[in-house]
């Protein structure tokens, strides 16, 4: 099983749907959750950060948090052409950062 | 705040040489994480350090290598260069281990 683990995609929404993307992880000790962007070509970039179970919000994006499941999400609401890119999950374990392998998402106008 | 800072952006090196990159951290963070990608991957975790003190170590072989300076700057040297190591390299720094990572531009190598 992997540590963290994510469908790859790609998830197509139409331009102003909320896209929802999800993320499990294994280890029910982690502690700290994140949300990377990565464009083509770029490198990843941290969009959303997540202690708590329950939800953070952030202009469109929302991450939700769910320790008891061990699933952490990210909604994009109204969703532009501009998002589509790979969202990366990220979590904290034994004081190391594991990320999945990311989930694509395409937004079409 | 500058951000991380990886230099060079881009290598064009021949199978069987050596090399090296660099990262320099955002001011006050003391732990450098390398990831390499390539296409249709996720990104491979290959050693963080801490403290000039490699804590942890992915799956490579012994061929890639780090370390850290006293300022918190860290060089990967990849040795016998094979065309499978032609990637993205990336560093990214954080404040302690564990905690949010920001990435630099990354260092794109080609083994030819």
């Amino acid at each position: 099983q992997k540590e963290v683990e994510q469908n790859s995609g790609p998830l197509s929404v139409p331009e102003g749907a909320i896209a929802s993307l999800n993320c499990t992880y294994s280890d029910r000790g982690s502690q700290s959750f994140f949300w990377y962007r990565q464009y083509s070509g770029k490198s990843p970039e941290l969009i959303m950060f997540i202690y708590s179970n329950g939800d953070k919000e952030d202009g469109r994006f929302t991450a939700q948090l769910n320790k008891a499941s061990q699933y952490v999400s990210l909604l994009i609401r109204d969703s532009q052409p501009s998002d589509s890119a790979t969202y990366l999950c990220a979590v904290t374990g034994f004081q190391k950062l594991v990320f999945g392998t990311g989930t694509r998402l395409l937004v079409s106008p | 705040k500058a951000g991380v800072t990886q230099t060079p952006r881009y290598l064009i090196k021949t199978r069987g040489q050596q090399v090296t990159l660099s990262c320099s951290p955002i001011s006050g963070h003391r732990s450098v994480s390398w990831y390499q990608q390539t296409p249709g991957q996720g990104l491979q975790f290959l050693f963080e350090y801490f403290s000039e003190t490699q804590r942890n170590k992915g799956n490579f072989p012994g061929r890639f290598s780090g370390r850290q300076f006293s300022n918190s700057r860290s060089e990967m040297n990849v040795s016998t260069l094979e065309l499978g190591d032609s990637a993205l390299y990336l560093c990214a720094s954080s404040p302690r281990q564990g905690t949010e990572a920001f990435f630099g531009q990354g260092t794109r190598l080609t083994v030819v």
